[in-house]
């Protein structure tokens, strides 16, 4: 079953225009929420993360909004520009209080950023 | 240290064979991952190692999946007797014990002909 859902599947964007991915949760464990960034033949690489005390976070261009109430969270990428273009994916986990360190991923979104 | 390393980066075998792939960890990373990606799909858990040990193992992980992690350094998983359905991308990854935060090898990409 699948612990962490995305949407879209892929979105295309004007260079300068901001793209927005949605994921959604189950587990209330849940105790950290990365975003990963994916270039073909690449494996995934952090971008960006946050932690469920905390509503939002911004790093340069990348923004987590994080709802704890609705369990949903959103990367936005603001002023997209065309080496943005890649797949990501979010991620929740681990569960707080145990050993489980493991990550559950979302099943990805292809964003495509036209000059 | 340049990160997660993975090898092979491609590997093609025939159906029946059996194939090893090696993960060499960040080197103060003491947890080590093995996730499978498959074509438009996230990557799905299939084992992790703190240190030497095994602590946990996907149901994805059939019998002809064997993972270690001999001295807790570098990582090995083999699949024996492939099949068509484990073509995949085999991506590991590896973290330090005060931050959750992964980081991802280049993957080993497997076709099974």
């Amino acid at each position: 079953q699948q612990q962490v859902k995305q949407s879209p599947q892929s979105l295309i964007v004007q260079k300068g225009g901001i793209s927005i991915i949605n994921c959604a949760y189950e587990n209330t464990a849940f105790d950290y929420f990365p975003w990963y960034q994916q270039f073909p033949g690449k494996g995934p690489a952090l971008l960006i993360a946050i932690r469920p005390d905390v509503s939002e976070k911004k790093e340069g261009r990348f923004t987590i909004s994080f709802n704890k109430s609705a369990k949903q969270f959103s990367l936005h990428i603001m002023d997209s520009q065309p080496g943005d273009s890649a797949t990501y994916f979010c991620a929740a986990g681990p569960q707080r209080g145990s050993n489980d360190y493991k990550l559950s991923f979302g099943a990805g979104t292809t964003v495509t950023v036209r000059a | 240290d340049t990160g997660v390393s993975q090898n092979p980066r491609h590997k093609i075998t025939k159906r029946g064979q059996n194939v090893t792939f090696r993960c060499d960890p960040i080197s103060e990373h003491n947890r080590l991952y093995w996730y499978r990606q498959t074509l438009g799909q996230g990557p799905e858990f299939l084992t992790y190692f703190q240190n030497e040990a095994q602590l946990e193992k996907s149901r994805l992980l059939s019998d002809r999946f064997s993972a270690e992690r001999p001295k807790g350094s570098f990582s090995t998983l083999e699949i024996q007797r492939t099949e068509q359905g484990d073509s995949a991308m085999y991506l590991c990854a590896s973290s330090s014990g005060v931050n959750y935060g992964y980081t991802f090898g280049s993957g080993t990409r497997l076709t099974v002909v």
